[in-house]
């Protein structure tokens, strides 16, 4: 079945930092591909989405690239804020149930 | 405001005794599903349903019950919750089924003693 998996956190930079998270995907057909992003204590929030091969989706200085000839679709952001600390979901959807399938989560930490 | 909210946001309560988590959505959508969440599994999605009164299995659906009768809301129902559904659950709504953004409650946390 469809599953998505993303690189083990915890992460922990410092401020202005570069960042990446991982994120590779096994899918039939042509999924779309989503980060979410859970701040502490609240529901999750999309960050970005890409609908099609090639694609690149932005959002807040993060960005990330639909890659269907490596299934992957790495977060990243040039420079990081201590605002930016919160656990980062990569998810897929475009399945029969209609429901998205998430990575476990990766948790980024940045320090002053 | 378009929103998505949960009721109640916390809960601690005992096996055995039936309890209702409530979801409403303000944006017309069609689709709705329930995840709970986890550590070290991420979400995985309980019940989903795609209009009123169509509801379906998602891959964790055992122990919980659903419905939609209207639109808006999608409560999750635990007729005799166990200390294994303790939990963060969390509900969500898009225009309809598949490659749409969903958007996402704020959470509830279940404590099952």
């Amino acid at each position: 079945g469809d599953s998505v998996t993303q690189m083990e956190g915890p992460v922990t930079l410092s401020e202005e930092a570069f960042l990446t998270i991982n994120c590779t995907y096994t899918a039939t057909g042509y999924p779309s591909l989503f980060w979410y992003v859970q701040y502490p204590g609240e529901g999750l929030q999309l960050l970005l989405k890409a609908t099609k091969a090639d694609d690149k989706g932005s959002n807040k200085g993060f960005e990330a690239t639909y890659r269907k000839e490596t299934t992957s679709f790495h977060l990243e952001k040039g420079s990081v804020q201590v605002s930016d600390s919160a656990v980062y979901f990569c998810a897929l959807s475009g399945g029969s149930q209609g429901n998205l399938i998430f990575g476990k989560g990766t948790k980024l930490s940045v320090k002053p | 405001e378009a929103q998505v909210t949960q009721n109640p946001r916390y809960l601690i309560t005992v096996t055995g005794k039936k309890l209702t988590v409530t979801c409403s959505q303000n944006m017309n959508h069609e689709y709705m599903s329930w995840y709970r969440q986890d550590p070290g599994l991420g979400l995985r999605q309980i019940y989903y349903s795609m209009n009123v009164e169509v509801t379906d299995k998602g891959d964790v659906p055992e122990g919980y019950k659903v419905s939609r009768k209207e639109k808006r809301n999608f409560p999750l129902i635990l007729e005799s919750p166990s200390p294994n559904q303790t939990s963060l659950y969390f509900c969500a709504s898009s225009p309809r089924e598949g490659r749409e953004p969903q958007h996402f409650g704020d959470g509830t946390r279940l404590s099952i003693l």
